[in-house]
C-alpha cells in the first residue's frame, strides 16, 4: 500500500523558514516523480513544485520560485520542501504527491497524495 | 496564466441521480485534463486522467469526456460515498498544473 506522510508544518513568522518532510513507502520511490501541492481556502489547490526521480530535474510555480527548494533522499525514501522567506499567502496545507506521466508524454497527474501538513504564517 | 473554471461550484443531488460537472480551460489543453475527488479531512484521489482514462480501482460509474477547452465528469448513478468535492486539473502547461476551484456535491 502506498503511503505518504507529511510532517514539519507549524506556525512561522513572515520571513521565516521551515522544512517540510514527506515519508514515502509502498512504491518504488527512487524512480518516482514527486510533487508538493498546497491547499488553502483562499487560493484552492495550487501546485508548488515537482522533482524527478533522480533529482536532476526540478520545476517550481512562479509564486514560490527563489524562495522554496525541493530535495529528496532516495536511500531513505524521503522528500523535502524547504520554505524560506515565508509570506502570509503561503499559509496552507502542504500535500506531497506521487506523480505519474501520461504514457508517451511529458505531462503527468498526481496518483497518490498525503493528507498534508499545515503551515501557518503569521506575526 | 491558464485558468480552469468549474461549474457549478456546488450541486445538490440524490442517490441514484446522474450528475455532470464541467471544467473549462482558458486555453486549449488538448486531453491533458485530470479529475480528483476529495472528502472532508482527506487527501484528494485521482478519478480520471488524460480526460477519459479511469484510474485503476475507481468505479465505472465515473467517466470523463472532452477535448481542448471543455471537459465533463459524469457520475452515472450517485452512491452515498460519492458526496465530496471534485476538482479538475490541467497538466498541458506543466509549469502551472492549474486546478479548478472545485465542485461540492451535496445530498
Amino acid at each position: 500500500e502506498v503511503q505518504l506522510l507529511e510532517s514539519g508544518g507549524g506556525l512561522a513568522r513572515p520571513g521565516g523558514s521551515l522544512r517540510l518532510s514527506c515519508t514515502a513507502s509502498g512504491f518504488s520511490f527512487s524512480s518516482s516523480l514527486m510533487s508538493w501541492i498546497r491547499q488553502s481556502p483562499g487560493r484552492g489547490l495550487e501546485w508548488v513544485s515537482t522533482l524527478s526521480g533522480g533529482g536532476e530535474s526540478t520545476t517550481y510555480a512562479e509564486s514560490v520560485k527563489g524562495r522554496f527548494t525541493v530535495s529528496r533522499d532516495n536511500f531513505n525514501s524521503m522528500f523535502y520542501l524547504h520554505v524560506n522567506n515565508l509570506r502570509a499567502e503561503d499559509t496552507a496545507v502542504y500535500h506531497c504527491a506521487k506523480a505519474e506521466y501520461y504514457y508517451g508524454s511529458g505531462s503527468f497527474y498526481f496518483d497518490q497524495w498525503g493528507q498534508g501538513t499545515l503551515v501557518t504564517v503569521s506575526s | 496564466d491558464i485558468q480552469m473554471t468549474q461549474s457549478p461550484s456546488s450541486l445538490s443531488a440524490s442517490v441514484g441521480d446522474r450528475v455532470t460537472i464541467t471544467c473549462r480551460a482558458s486555453q486549449s489543453v488538448a486531453t491533458h485534463l485530470n479529475w480528483y475527488q476529495q472528502k472532508p479531512g482527506k487527501a484528494p484521489q485521482v478519478l480520471i486522467y488524460k480526460a477519459t482514462i479511469l484510474q485503476s480501482g475507481v468505479p465505472s460509474r465515473f467517466s470523463g469526456s472532452g477535448y481542448g477547452t471543455d471537459f465533463t465528469l459524469t457520475i452515472s448513478s450517485l452512491q452515498p460515498e460519492d458526496f465530496a468535492t471534485y476538482f479538475c486539473q490541467q497538466s498541458f502547461y506543466s509549469l502551472q498544473n492549474t486546478f479548478g476551484r472545485g465542485t461540492k456535491l451535496e445530498i
